[in-house]
């Protein structure tokens, strides 16, 4: 089957470091995205991993274990703009899976 | 350079009527896809489209049609609404990834579409 877990809530601090984790098990794997989605409005692209290991972008990381079937998304210097949901998702071609997404708050 | 965009960005509609909802991209990209998303889920595929003329069917397609006539425009068509389709649609068009031998797909999003059916 195809299941994709990920935390329905967090909370972290302005200025703090979050991670947010994935688990997947997915018939096809081609790769794992992240994408942020602020309430409302459309998700966006923020990375993807192919290879294990970890990605960096800025502010922003991701990590990929295949073996695991496990990834994190790394947020640091949090800031109030980062209040989103982030969705973890699986591709398998034009079959992308996505998690249900984990809404994060930042608190000052 | 607009991206992707839908319309309409709201709509009600009474059970057993039907609708269209219009997608349109302007990025030249081959490949278009039709999600809904409700609360508590993920995004759900409904029906993709790899290239112009061709449409195939994601994980929940029924009580849907798509039309992909030109490369653009992807329509997704409710035949006779039910309120169970109450959900946001978002449409999204793709570029392609490639690294060694795999390949996937980062997806430009459209702003939805909340449709209520009553």
């Amino acid at each position: 089957g195809q299941n994709i877990d990920q935390p329905t809530e967090m909370t972290a601090t302005e200025g703090a470091i979050v991670q947010i984790n994935c688990t997947y098990q997915t018939s096809g794997f081609n790769g794992l995205f992240w994408y942020q989605q602020h309430a409302g409005e459309a998700p966006t692209f923020l990375s993807y991993n192919v290879l294990d290991g970890l990605e960096e972008k800025g502010r922003f990381s991701s990590f990929l274990s295949r073996s695991k079937g496990y990834s994190y998304l790394l947020l640091k210097e949090l800031q109030m703009k980062d209040s989103a949901s982030y969705l973890c998702a699986v591709g398998g071609g034009f079959k992308t899976i996505f998690g249900a997404g984990t809404r994060l708050f930042v608190k000052a | 350079n607009a991206g992707v965009t839908q319309t309409p960005k709201f709509q009600v509609l009474k059970t057993g009527q039907s609708m269209t909802l219009q997608c349109a991209q302007d990025m030249n990209h081959n490949s278009m896809y039709w999600y809904r998303q409700d609360p508590g889920m993920g995004l759900r595929l409904i029906y993709y489209s790899a290239s112009e003329g061709t449409t195939d069917k994601g994980e929940v397609p029924d009580g849907y049609n798509v039309s992909r006539l030109k490369k653009q425009n992807f329509l997704l068509g409710l035949e006779s609404a039910a309120p169970s389709q109450t959900s946001v649609y978002f449409c999204a068009s793709s570029v392609l990834w490639t690294s060694g031998s795999t390949y996937n797909y980062e997806q430009y999003f459209g702003p939805g579409t909340r449709l209520t059916v009553t």
